[in-house]
């Protein structure tokens, strides 16, 4: 079974520190989609970024950045920068070629003035 | 362009009884996929449709069913409900070949008492 584990339940950081949240995955897969979810207390959930499987290159969105190491089936999320409104719920991500998303159970993080 | 739109945002039922949910995708969005929310489970994959049809299924009990109308938009409904069901109920709609890009609606805040 595919299993997605972020093993940070919450995390605080100062303003325009630099932050990284740890995701790691479990797949038999070769092809594969991953991504992070932000969801503030707004509740909506908010597409941060997106890798491919195939793509060695690690996707960039701005401040945000992921470090994709397929061998270790890890994928980290860094947050440059941080702002108050970084302050929300993050979800790692994994979609199967069944086209389901598997959430890991998120990481808390509160970014603090 | 309007987002994915939920309603009702909040409802409370008493157990033994049925609800249903609605989630209007982005126009032109022909899938619609469903996830559940609890504080113990996470989210969790209901079911998807695409073009009427159910495509994918989570693993939950048949009291949970959906169904799509012509016009992409898409219900569930929770028959018999459990104390267990209280959770935020999510929609996402994503475009033909694209289920790597959903997006999600603000969901509906189900409590069962």
């Amino acid at each position: 079974a595919q299993t997605v584990t972020q093993s940070q339940p919450e995390m605080s950081v100062q303003e325009a520190e630099t932050v990284t949240l740890s995701c790691t995955y479990d797949t038999s897969e070769n092809n594969y989609y991953l991504f992070w979810y932000k969801q503030p207390p707004s509740r909506q959930m908010i597409l941060v970024i997106r890798q491919e499987a195939y793509k060695q290159q690690n996707a960039t969105e701005n401040r945000f950045s992921v470090n994709f190491q397929k061998a270790a089936k890890s994928f980290s999320l860094k947050i440059s920068d941080s702002q108050l409104g970084d302050t929300a719920m993050y979800f790692c991500a994994f979609m199967n070629r069944d086209d389901k998303i598997i959430f890991g159970k998120g990481t808390r993080l509160h970014i603090l003035p | 362009k309007a987002g994915v739109t939920q309603t009702p945002r909040y409802l409370i039922k008493t157990r033994g009884q049925q609800v249903t949910l609605s989630c209007s995708p982005i126009s032109g969005h022909r899938s619609v996929s469903w996830y559940q929310q609890t504080p113990g489970q996470g989210l969790q994959f209901l079911f998807e449709y695409f073009s009427e049809t159910q495509r994918n299924k989570g693993n939950f009990p048949g009291r949970f069913s959906g169904r799509q109308f012509s016009n992409s938009r898409s219900e569930m409904n929770v028959s018999t409900l459990e104390l267990g069901d209280s959770a935020l109920y999510l929609c996402a709609s994503s475009l033909v070949g694209a289920p790597y890009e959903q997006y999600f609606g603000p969901g509906t805040r189900l409590t069962v008492t």
